[in-house]
């Protein structure tokens, strides 16, 4: 098992342009998460989906959109990149059941924009 | 409004030492408590959670956490630590709902020998 992917691992952007950053699971998770991380502020919820073809917004989606037309996979697109969306970016997922349950996360994409 | 607080940014301990790290919580009712790790450039991983039951939980490395709901806390323990301990530690809320996922600002655990 893979667990859970992205690509890339580092990307620079020039403020303006647009590119989507790609995840996948292979556990058959129905949830799966976006989310960026800022020094001292913790993991913030971006977007999220609970299954192929639901998504919904989390705390802080401004600027990004998603889809989720497979299970496996839940790529985040930036529009047009702004200096404050640089920051690490986690994709996690995890699985349905009763109550809230663990999430795995990939190991980040690391995004500035200049 | 849910929140969590972890109030120590930055922790340094020596190496065999003992560990903990608070997070306190504001939610009103039942919390689902979570705490994760972040080795350097990985993403996190689940030490331990807190559904219901037993308020002392034991995770994975050594580690254990006790709820304490009159003080609204989820602090985190280890009795020794070890240099490869070092790394960030996340405590999370969930509040039931899938979205309502509430992560702490994080405490970085410097080991040294």
């Amino acid at each position: 098992n893979a667990g859970v992917t992205q690509t890339p691992k580092f990307q620079v952007l020039k403020t303006g342009q647009s590119m989507t950053l790609q995840c996948a699971q292979d556990m058959n998770h129905e949830y799966m998460s976006w989310y960026r991380q800022d020094p001292g502020m913790g993991l913030r919820l971006i977007h999220y989906s609970v299954g192929a073809g639901i998504t919904d917004q989390g705390e802080v989606p401004n600027g990004y959109n998603v889809s989720r037309s497979t299970t496996e996979d839940f790529p985040l697109r930036l529009l047009s990149a702004a200096p404050s969306q640089t920051s690490v970016y986690f994709c996690a997922s995890s699985y349905k059941g009763q109550g809230p349950n663990e999430q795995y996360f990939g190991p980040g994409t690391r995004l500035t924009v200049t | 409004a849910q929140s969590v607080t972890q109030p120590d940014i930055h922790i340094t301990v020596s190496e065999g030492a003992s560990l903990e790290l608070r997070c306190n919580y504001s939610y009103g009712a039942t919390p689902y408590l979570f705490w994760y790790v972040q080795s350097p450039g990985q993403g996190l991983q689940l030490l331990l959670k807190y559904f219901s039951g037993d308020t002392l939980v034991q995770g994975i490395k050594g580690f254990e956490a006790e709820f304490k709901r009159s003080q609204s806390s989820f602090n985190l323990r280890k009795p020794s630590v070890h240099w490869s301990d070092a790394a960030e530690y996340f405590c999370a809320l969930h509040s039931g709902g899938y979205q309502k996922v509430t992560f702490g600002i994080g405490t970085k655990l410097q080991v040294i020998p």
